[in-house]
């Protein structure tokens, strides 16, 4: 099993619709959780950190379910330049903190 | 430009060359991370520096595979003896601390002829 899994997509979505992505990880000790964004053909960028209560940044908002180890990403008011995969990114418990498991992404298209 | 560079951004070879990568860092960061990945894929690790020490390796490296960091700065990788499996972009990412917050450099992109 891999230790993040994510549903490749693709979404097609029309602007201003809210979509929501999903994540699982395997190792429930892991601590340490992320959403990063790539464009296409370019190097991933960190999007935000996923903490235990829940986080909200603008129309993103994530939510972390230790129970189910489950991570999710919701996108509120989607715009044309939210198109992009979205990767899931995981920490690998007992490692440095850097050693970062990626999930295969989730492919997002928003249209006009 | 004070982000990660990587050189070179293509990398065209025969199967059985040698090719390197170098990656400069941010240089306020302490942490290096060489990452793989082929379409479709999320980037797989490699390897990692805390400065000039090289503290994991993943097994994904094979012995073809070396990776140094000389003075804590810049970053190197070899592959030897190349393989059509060695096709891929190649990521490098450096952290200040242990923040998660991974800054990737564009890569650089190999194909194995």
């Amino acid at each position: 099993r891999k230790e993040v899994e994510q549903d490749p997509g693709p979404f097609n979505v029309p602007e201003g619709a809210t979509v929501a992505f999903n994540c699982t990880y395997s190792n429930s000790a892991s601590q340490s959780f992320f959403w990063y964004r790539q464009d296409c053909r370019k190097e991933p960028k960190l999007l935000m950190s996923v903490y235990s209560s829940g986080n909200e940044d603008g129309r993103f908002t994530a939510q972390l379910n230790r129970a189910s180890q489950y991570i999710s990403l919701l996108i509120r008011d989607s715009k044309l330049s939210d198109s992009a995969t979205y990767l899931c990114v995981v920490n690998r418990p007992g490692s440095t903190l850097g050693r970062l498991y990626f999930g295969r992404g989730t492919q997002l298209t928003v249209w006009p | 430009d004070t982000g990660v560079s990587q050189d070179p951004r293509h990398k065209i070879t025969k199967r059985g060359q040698n090719v390197t990568f170098r990656c400069d860092p941010i240089s306020e960061h302490n942490r290096l991370y060489w990452y793989r990945q082929t379409l479709g894929q999320g980037p797989e690790f490699l390897t990692y520096f805390q400065n000039e020490a090289q503290l994991e390796k993943s097994r994904l490296l094979s012995d073809r595979f070396s990776a140094e960091r000389p003075k804590g700065s810049f970053s190197t990788l070899e592959i030897q003896r190349t393989e059509q499996g060695d096709s891929a972009m190649y990521l490098c990412a450096s952290e200040r601390g242990a923040t998660g917050e991974l800054f990737f450099g564009e890569g650089s992109r190999l194909t194995v002829l």
